[in-house]
């Protein structure tokens, strides 16, 4: 199977450091696109960003940015400033283009505290 | 609108019996998916449907079924309940391939 692998199972950090989740990806395909979704407390999946294979472009909305970069398959997504509010489980996902499902391939993803 | 609705939002079933997770959208998108999520690990697939009539096995697709007669349902049937069903259950839905998945609340099932 083609992973996802967020490599960070937990990081603490204190109100206002920055912070950097990392996820890479394997793929065979050219075609495909990839997914940030943030899983707080409350169990709910809200979705963030969705990028697709051939858009290399830097993403930054509001305290969020996403860096993509195909040569090393890397999907990274950092929080500047963070607040209490970011504590939750991040995921990143694929989107699995072996037909035409469409459906998700997740990371197990990284558990984020941010503490006052 | 109410996007994707999930019921019941918890279950405890005993070992052997059987239940049905209810899920519509009112988003009219054609793709819909069912995904358990276990403690500290993603989420796997389950099954999945392309349309109104279509369905397909995901990763994990043994001890369930689905339907999807219509397109705004698609319920998911667990036949005979085993200890290793208890998950939490998401459904979603997308308006194609590639676009972003809208997920339901969850329900959380307990399989004792």
């Amino acid at each position: 199977a083609q992973k996802v692998t967020q490599a960070q199972t937990e990081i603490s950090v204190v109100e206002k450091e920055d912070v950097t989740l990392d996820c890479v990806y394997e793929t065979r395909d050219t075609t495909y696109y990839l997914f940030w979704y943030k899983q707080p407390p409350s169990g709910e999946l809200v979705f963030l960003i969705r990028r697709n294979s051939f858009d290399e472009q830097n993403e930054i909305s509001g305290r969020y940015s996403w860096n993509f970069q195909k040569s090393t398959s890397s999907f990274n997504f950092t929080i500047t400033a963070s607040q209490v509010v970011d504590s939750a489980v991040y995921f990143c996902a694929r989107s699995y283009y072996g037909g035409s499902q469409g459906n998700l391939i997740f990371g197990k993803g990284t558990k984020l505290s941010v503490k006052p | 609108n109410a996007g994707v609705t999930q019921t019941p939002k918890f279950r405890i079933l005993k070992i052997g019996q059987s239940m049905t997770l209810q899920c519509t959208q009112d988003m009219n998108h054609n793709y819909m998916y069912w995904y358990r999520q276990d403690p500290g690990m993603g989420l796997k697939l389950i099954y999945y449907s392309v349309g109104a009539g279509i369905t397909d096995k995901g990763e994990v697709p043994n001890g369930y079924n689905v339907s999807r007669s219509t397109t705004e349902d698609f319920p998911l049937r667990l036949e005979l309940a085993a200890p290793s069903q208890t998950s939490v259950y998401f459904c979603a839905s997308a308006q194609g391939v590639g676009n972003e998945q809208f997920f339901g609340p969850g329900t959380r099932l307990t399989v004792l």
